[in-house]
């Protein structure tokens, strides 16, 4: 079965510093996608990056990309230059999968500090 | 990608009684998904809505708890349907874009509901 599992319940971070959110998945599919979302604590789901299994090059979108270690089957985000707006839950998910429904990690709870 | 607007964005309910949770898209769209958030966890799929056949319903979640309509390509609504505390969740409403064939999912502001 497909799984993502998220190890760090909580991080902090200091305001302009690199912080980087791990992601490992298990799947035997050789083509799927990996995405992370940010939650605030609004409540609303923000998707940020995606990553296709056959992207050879890490995708990035602005301060947010992704590591991307396939033999490892770890999908880190990596966050540049961080902001107080930063402060969120991420969430890593899979479409991997027969139905190739979202399988959701328990997320992770960045904090940065001013 | 999609504008949702979810409405309520949050509600306090009594035990017993049920809500209805709305979702307009800006564009027409074949699927629509809600998700249910437990406090402290993560997402969990309720049902896809599909315009003009019966929502199909995951395991754990049955029609006469979370009656779903889908009347139209752009709006769906899902029914909380006699509450308890166990209830208390973020309710989501999303619809898939495909981006460089990725199915991302972009999602309402969710509607937050405390049972009491």
């Amino acid at each position: 079965a497909q799984k993502i599992t998220q190890t760090q319940p909580g991080m902090f971070v200091q305001e302009k510093e690199a912080v980087t959110l791990d992601c490992t998945y298990d799947t035997s599919d050789q083509s799927y996608g990996l995405f992370w979302y940010k939650q605030p604590s609004s409540g609303e789901m923000i998707f940020l990056i995606y990553q296709g299994s056959y992207d050879e090059q890490n995708a990035t979108e602005g301060r947010y990309s992704l590591n991307f270690q396939k033999a490892r089957k770890s999908a880190n985000l990596v966050i540049s230059a961080s902001q107080l707006g930063d402060s969120a839950m991420y969430f890593c998910a899979t479409n991997a999968g027969n139905n190739r429904k979202l399988i959701w990690g328990l997320g992770t709870s960045l904090a940065v500090n001013p | 990608s999609a504008v949702i607007s979810q409405k309520p964005s949050r509600d306090i309910c009594q035990r017993g009684t049920s809500l209805t949770i709305q979702c307009q898209v800006d564009s027409q769209v074949t699927m629509m998904f809600w998700y249910r958030q437990q406090p402290g966890q993560s997402l969990t799929l309720i049902a896809t809505a599909n315009q003009g056949s019966e929502a199909t319903y995951e395991s754990g979640f049955v029609i006469d708890k979370f009656p779903i309509s889908r009347p139209n390509l752009t709006f769906s609504t899902l029914t909380v349907s006699n509450m308890s505390p166990e209830d208390s969740s973020i309710y989501l409403c999303s619809v898939g874009t495909a981006p460089s064939g990725a199915n991302v999912l972009t999602f309402g502001a969710g509607s937050r509901l405390t049972v009491l």
